[in-house]
């Protein structure tokens, strides 16, 4: 088991473009959390998907962002038009089900310019 | 809202010394704190969870409700030690999956 797998590592994106960020969870895992971790600050929790639901976005930014985790296939974060502010390290999660400890992958550092 | 405080961004200390990272929460209910611990280049990973009660690496930390505080301790610290440490609270029963972090203590440790 490879562990949670997040691709890329790295991404730069010029403003006003788009970003997706891939995390493919853990083999036998069906919960998938997102975080964000802007500069110099800590992990802030952005959204938890159960496959094909949402379950809480309390922590999405009200535009721009999505998040999906389809039937098959890896769990996407989509930012659209990015902007400066959006450089930070973007990190997900998954767990067996939501009353699990969930492993983290490596993050994906996403740089705007 | 839930809210974890780690004061010190950076704790320099010598090897062999002991090492005690502050970490200071707010929340009206029953939570659950966790250490984590990210060596360089690596993934977040847990260190250990205050209802486990155990000790990971010589790692300790007790959970003070009365303080509402969740230091990490360990009283020799080695040089492999140094890494981004990093609190967080999950509401009580969620066993820590919507987590809310710390801002993170780097500590070295020098030789």
């Amino acid at each position: 088991n490879a562990g949670v797998m997040q691709n890329p590592r790295h991404l730069v994106r010029r403003r006003g473009q788009e970003a997706r960020l891939r995390c493919s969870p853990m083999k036998g895992h069906s919960h998938v959390y997102w975080y964000r971790q802007l500069p110099e600050e800590g992990l802030k929790f952005m959204v938890y998907l159960q496959k094909e639901n949402i379950i809480d976005e309390s922590g999405m930014p009200k535009e721009r962002f999505s998040a999906e985790f389809p039937k098959e296939g890896p769990s996407i974060l989509r930012i659209q038009q990015v902007v400066r502010g959006d450089s930070a390290a973007y990190f997900c999660a998954s767990s067996i089900n939501g009353g699990m400890l969930a492993f983290f992958g490596q993050g994906t550092r996403l740089t705007v310019v | 809202a839930q809210r974890v405080t780690q004061p010190e961004k950076l704790l320099s200390v010598f090897k062999g010394a002991p090492v005690e990272l502050k970490c200071n929460y707010s929340y009206s209910g029953s939570p659950e704190l966790f250490w984590y611990v990210q060596y360089s280049r690596q993934r977040l990973q847990l260190l250990l969870r205050h209802i486990s009660r155990e000790s990971i690496k010589g790692f300790t930390a007790d959970l003070n409700k009365g303080e509402t505080s969740f230091h990490l301790k360990k009283p020799f610290a080695q040089e492999e030690d140094s890494a981004m440490y990093y609190c967080a609270l999950a509401e009580g029963g969620n066993a820590g999956n919507m987590l809310t972090f710390g801002g993170g203590t780097r500590l070295m440790v020098k030789p």
